[in-house]
């Protein structure tokens, strides 16, 4: 069974801090992604990587940027912390296509920005 | 941009009621995915539609897939506490042809 694993399952941070957040995961998938997930808005997709050193940005990448030096490694670096970032955000992994695979997720980080 | 849509947002049955939610996209979509999120838990896929009108089914869960691929449904028949969560579908989009979530339906099941 795939398993990504997110370093933390709830993180409080104060506004201005750099938060960073860790997702490893254990198949040997080249895609990775983070998302964010806000009540009523589903899952919102921040960036997305489908190899080694290689990052793309997705719908909402603003005050965030990842980075990605092992295959099974993709992190989540929040540059600023903003009260409006907080929120959960999950990791996920896939092989393949980006959008015709089934994506693997962690347990998530519920994120609060004080 | 390209939107995915998904009706109704929140659903209370009865256990033993039938439960269907509808997703429907703005553009063609190559395939859907489905998903189920339980409460506290985290997406776990449920199954992938391709073909045009295509109907699978999972035990109590029926996925379609649309004639004209902008739209998909999951069917489930007598619900069961065991159904509660949210349900998204999810189809490609977008510039990078990434995986676009739609907004999710909640189901809650009365025992």
């Amino acid at each position: 069974d795939v398993k990504v694993t997110q370093s933390s399952r709830y993180l409080v941070k104060r506004t201005g801090e750099k938060v960073f957040l860790e997702c490893v995961q254990d198949m040997d998938h080249e895609n990775m992604f983070w998302y964010r997930q806000d009540p009523g808005l589903g899952l919102r997709l921040i960036y997305f990587s489908y190899d080694v050193k290689m990052k793309e940005k997705g719908d909402i990448p603003e005050g965030y940027s990842v980075s990605r030096e092992k295959k099974e490694r993709f992190s989540l670096i929040l540059e600023s912390a903003s009260t409006n970032q907080t929120s959960m955000y999950l990791c996920a992994s896939s092989n393949g296509g980006l959008s015709n695979q089934p994506q693997h997720f962690g347990d998530g980080t519920r994120l609060s920005i004080l | 941009g390209q939107q995915v849509m998904q009706i109704p947002q929140y659903q209370h049955v009865q256990e033993g009621e039938d439960f269907t939610t509808y997703c429907n996209s703005s553009t063609t979509l190559s395939n859907i995915q489905w998903y189920k999120q339980r409460p506290g838990g985290h997406p776990v896929f449920l199954i992938q539609l391709v073909k045009s009108g295509e109907v699978k089914k999972q035990k109590r869960l029926t996925f379609q897939f649309g004639e004209a691929k902008k739209n998909s449904s999951l069917h489930i028949t007598a619900t069961q506490t065991t159904d509660v969560g949210t349900y998204f579908c999810a189809g490609p989009g977008g510039a990078t042809n990434k995986l676009i979530f739609g907004t999710g339906t909640l189901l809650a099941v009365q025992p």
